[in-house]
């Protein structure tokens, strides 16, 4: 079965500085990676998505992820980050039928003034 | 487009009453999924539907939890009774299934559940 481990509990930035926000992924075949942001009392909203091709994906928010298979890895970048980043952020992987979808247990991030 | 909807936002019962939620998906989204988070964690997966028909339900506790689609749209998740255990978040998604981009699930905001 695979799993998602998202390793730093909780992060603290200023607001400018960047971010990498880290996430390890077990997962017998090619996985759908994916990042999602939860702000407070909000669902989940997608920041980006990777299937194949290119490892270097961009999504919204300004945010970016690798893909690295060596490393089973799919961590999470912005090179300056907003007050408004501050939230829950989940690494999810899944299959190409939308199924055995898991999520990782979330990293916090503050950002200070 | 109009995203997926939860209602209510939130609900406070007491122990051993019933509850509902209901959903309705981004439309034209043939797939239909409920998450419990509980506080401080990832969402777990209750149950996935492909149309009215439940695929995968075996994270759903049988003996309190249902859920129906019935004509494959929108959905309702019911407990009887809630225990205090069951507070957390109840999450629904969506996704356009077979007919597409079945990968990538969108959520709607949650009802907040409080059982005391």
């Amino acid at each position: 079965a695979q799993s998602v481990t998202q390793p730093d509990i909780h992060i603290t930035v200023s607001e400018g500085a960047s971010l990498e926000l880290r996430c390890n992924y077990s997962y017998g075949a090619t996985p759908y990676l994916f990042w999602y942001v939860q702000s407070p009392g909000q669902g989940l909203q997608l920041l980006l998505k990777y299937f194949s091709g290119d490892t270097l994906v961009q999504g919204i928010k300004g945010f970016e992820a690798e893909f690295k298979r060596s490393q089973s890895s799919f961590n999470l970048r912005k090179p300056s980050v907003h007050w408004s980043d501050a939230a829950e952020y989940f690494c999810a992987v899944g299959d190409d039928y939308g199924q055995n979808f898991v999520f990782g247990p979330g990293t916090r991030l503050s950002v200070l003034p | 487009e109009a995203g997926v909807v939860q209602s209510p936002r939130y609900k406070i019962i007491e122990k051993k009453q019933p509850v509902a939620f209901w959903c309705n998906p981004i439309s034209g989204h043939n797939t239909l999924y409920w998450y419990l988070q509980n506080l401080g964690q990832g969402p777990e997966l209750l149950i996935r539907y492909e149309n009215e028909e439940a695929v995968d339900d075996s994270q759903l506790p049988k003996d309190r939890f249902s859920a129906e689609r019935l004509k494959g749209v929108d959905s309702t998740l019911k407990i009887q009774p809630a225990e205090l255990g069951d507070s957390a978040v109840y999450l629904c998604a969506s996704s356009l299934g077979r007919a597409g981009d079945q990968e990538t699930q969108y959520f709607g905001p949650g009802t907040r559940l409080l059982v005391l």
